[in-house]
């Protein structure tokens, strides 16, 4: 069983539009919570990652926003561009490390 | 500084053959890992190595085996392949843990087996 659920599978969106992807979590054991984005072909790299003692956090135009009693976690994309068409992955580790789950995936497609 | 490199890029194997996936990274992390990426199943932990000298179960190690050779190098070894083990391979590695450390990963190994 997935023990982290990101949703959707797929997103369009439109140029200049905002993106949002969402995950839950079941495991209170889990501590920290980065977002991997990857091209075609290549392997994920880190976007942005968040731990559960603040609730949102900002990079550029990529925010986590996070919700520790819902257990649950979202990726914002503001102002999305065509560069940003990627897969993105939520993941889920817990405090001692090593044994990172990730979601399952959404594929991210921004028209110009 | 290449990062992660992982050897092969393509394979095909029919069922039943062997073959090690290399993996080698040159930032002196000392920890590494493989994983397996199949569609809608996002990555799976198949082994990571802590540090040199140890290795340990990820979420779906059957069917595999690691040799963590040294610091630079991990590999993942298929005995007997089976098609359930077509997959995407990734190797990363991080500086600790990975808990709060960034994970590097390679560009992956597209392995099919018929």
């Amino acid at each position: 069983q997935q023990q982290v659920k990101q949703s959707p599978q797929s997103l369009i969106v439109q140029k200049g539009g905002i993106s949002i992807i969402n995950c839950a979590y079941e495991n209170t054991a889990f501590d920290y919570f980065p977002w991997y984005q990857q091209f075609p072909g290549k392997g994920p790299a880190l976007l942005i990652a968040i731990r559960p003692d603040v609730s949102e956090k900002k990079e550029g135009r990529f925010t986590i926003s996070f919700n520790k009693s819902a257990k649950q976690f979202s990726l914002h994309i503001m102002d999305s561009q065509p560069g940003d068409s990627a897969t993105y992955f939520c993941a889920a580790s817990p405090a001692g490390g090593f044994k990172t789950i990730f979601g399952a995936g959404t594929r991210l497609f921004v028209k110009a | 500084n290449a990062g992660v490199t992982q050897t092969p890029k393509f394979q095909v194997l029919k069922t039943g053959q062997s073959m090690t996936l290399q993996c080698a990274q040159d930032m002196n992390h000392n920890s590494m890992y493989w994983y397996r990426q199949d569609p809608g199943m996002g990555l799976r932990l198949i082994y990571y190595s802590a540090s040199e000298g140890t290795t340990d179960k990820g979420e779906v190690p059957n069917g595999y085996n690691v040799s963590r050779l040294n610091k630079r190098e991990f590999s993942l070894r298929l005995e007997s392949a089976a098609p359930s083990q077509t997959s995407v391979y990734f190797c990363a590695s991080s500086e600790t843990s990975g808990y709060t450390d960034t994970q590097y990963f390679g560009p992956g190994t597209r392995l099919t087996v018929l």
